[in-house]
């Protein structure tokens, strides 16, 4: 069956580090996937697309990667901050439907 | 615009009681989807409504149950209510067929006792 795996310990950076989030996936190639930040208590929020075909995808301060021959996606936040702190998903999509993998939280210290 | 809602918010119920919830998308989307969020599983795929058409439906037994309206406007119900069925079920509205960005509602945070 597919299956989403996130790092479900904690990442603590310091702030103005960059953090980096895992997110690997098996059974299944998914045309794109997406990341989203979900804050407690709250609906995730969508954050960034890439397809297939993009290896590298960049918005302000967050980065994505895909590397469709790994199964994985790598998740950059640059010169983070304690704003950024909150559980972040990703979500690669088949051809039927989106599944979200179970996040990994992300606390950022001053 | 307004964003997708949800109600209600916040819902106790009793065991083997049902429950419907609603979800109202932004407008003009006419994708639904229902997801159930638990501390342990994470966010679980219920269902996909697209022009009042179930297009796809996650490994949920039959309790659960959806649908949706003209108006795009969904609901989902759970029958015969179980301890475990205590989650935050979440709604998210898309605008195609095949959905890119994915606009998530509060939730509705149900608790059964």
């Amino acid at each position: 069956s597919q299956k989403i795996e996130q790092n479900s310990e904690a990442l603590n950076i310091q702030e103005g580090k960059t953090a980096t989030l895992t997110c690997n996936y098996t059974n299944y190639s998914p045309a794109y996937l997406q990341w989203y930040r979900q804050d407690p208590g709250r609906g995730p929020v969508f954050l960034l697309l890439i397809r297939e075909n993009e290896k590298e995808k960049r918005k302000e301060r967050l980065k994505v990667t895909f590397d469709t021959t790994l199964k994985q996606s790598l998740f950059h936040i640059t010169a983070s901050q304690p704003a950024d702190s909150a559980t972040y998903l990703c979500a690669p999509r088949g051809a039927d439907k989106l599944i979200f993998g179970t996040g990994t939280r992300l606390q950022v210290f001053p | 615009k307004a964003g997708v809602t949800q109600t209600p918010r916040y819902l106790i119920k009793t065991r083997g009681q049902q429950v419907t919830l609603s979800c109202s998308p932004i407008s003009g989307h006419r994708s639904v989807s229902w997801y159930q969020q638990t501390p342990g599983q994470g966010l679980q795929f219920l269902f996909e409504y697209f022009s009042e058409t179930q297009r796809n439906k996650g490994n949920f037994p039959g309790r659960f149950s959806g649908r949706q309206f003209s108006n795009s406007r969904s609901e989902m119900n759970v029958s015969t209510l179980e301890l475990g069925d205590s989650a935050l079920y979440l709604c998210a509205s898309s605008l195609g067929v095949i959905p890119r960005e994915a606009f998530f509602g509060q939730g509705t945070r149900l608790t059964v006792v």
